[in-house]
């Protein structure tokens, strides 16, 4: 059974940091690309950032480029998501994902998310 | 890249079948998609991976009352029997070379 466990995220005051790490296991991790998937208080879904199996490619929405930074360590099983220069429209969920190939696909697995608040 | 259009709303009686629908925007009729559930408060739940030919496959334990269909640029979900639990937000997804792409979602009340 695929199981994903983003660590606790917390409040942060705006143009801080933060980083997030993702736990997997139930699958061959360093096989999968990851992606990180955010919602908003009220909204719906919207794509973050993903890396490929490998680590050698990384991928972001426009929103985050620059600010945020993925990487994986596959001797751990572990996603990150390091974000820095927080704004207040960074207010969200934040859900680790499983993709279904090696490099950008559609989610196939999702963790339980973790709330992250920037607000002073 | 695509855009995934989505009601944003649909009702449907205990007991009965809704079909939801996810539109891909023109020069991408061809897309493979994805449907996720998300039920009140809860994290987002992979229902099925959805060909433009119809043929789907459904994530891990996903009832048998789901399912997938397509035509032309519409990508379906179709929930038969529907249950109290099904009333959810309904969300599409589709990717294109660097970026995953979602859909408004379509939130479900059951009647």
């Amino acid at each position: 059974e695929v199981r994903l466990v983003e660590s606790e995220g917390g409040l942060v005051q705006p143009a801080g940091s933060l980083r997030l790490s993702c736990a997997a296991s139930g699958f061959t991790f360093s096989s999968y690309a990851m992606s990180w998937v955010r919602q908003a208080p009220g909204k719906g879904l919207e794509w973050v950032s993903t890396i490929s199996a490998s680590g050698g490619s990384t991928y972001y929405a426009d929103s985050v480029k620059g600010r945020f930074t993925i990487s994986r360590d596959n001797s751990k099983n572990t996603v990150y998501l390091q974000m820095n220069s927080l704004r207040a429209a960074d207010t969200a969920v934040y859900y680790c994902a499983k993709d279904r190939g090696t490099t950008v696909t559609a989610v196939d697995s999702w963790g339980q998310g973790t709330l992250v608040t920037v607000s002073s | 890249q695509p855009v995934l259009t989505q009601s944003s709303s649909a009702s449907a009686s205990l007991g009965s079948s809704v079909k939801l629908t996810c539109t891909l925007s023109s020069g991408h009729s061809d897309y493979i998609i994805a449907w996720h559930l998300q039920q009140p408060g809860k994290a987002p739940r992979h229902l099925m991976r959805l060909e433009g030919s119809g043929s789907y496959n459904k994530g891990s334990g996903v009832p048998d009352r789901f399912a997938g269909s397509s035509s032309g640029a519409d990508r379906y979900l179709t929930i038969s029997n529907l249950q109290s639990e099904d009333e959810a937000d309904y969300y599409c997804e589709t990717w294109d070379t660097n970026t995953q792409i979602f859909g408004g979602g379509t939130k479900l009340t059951v009647l």
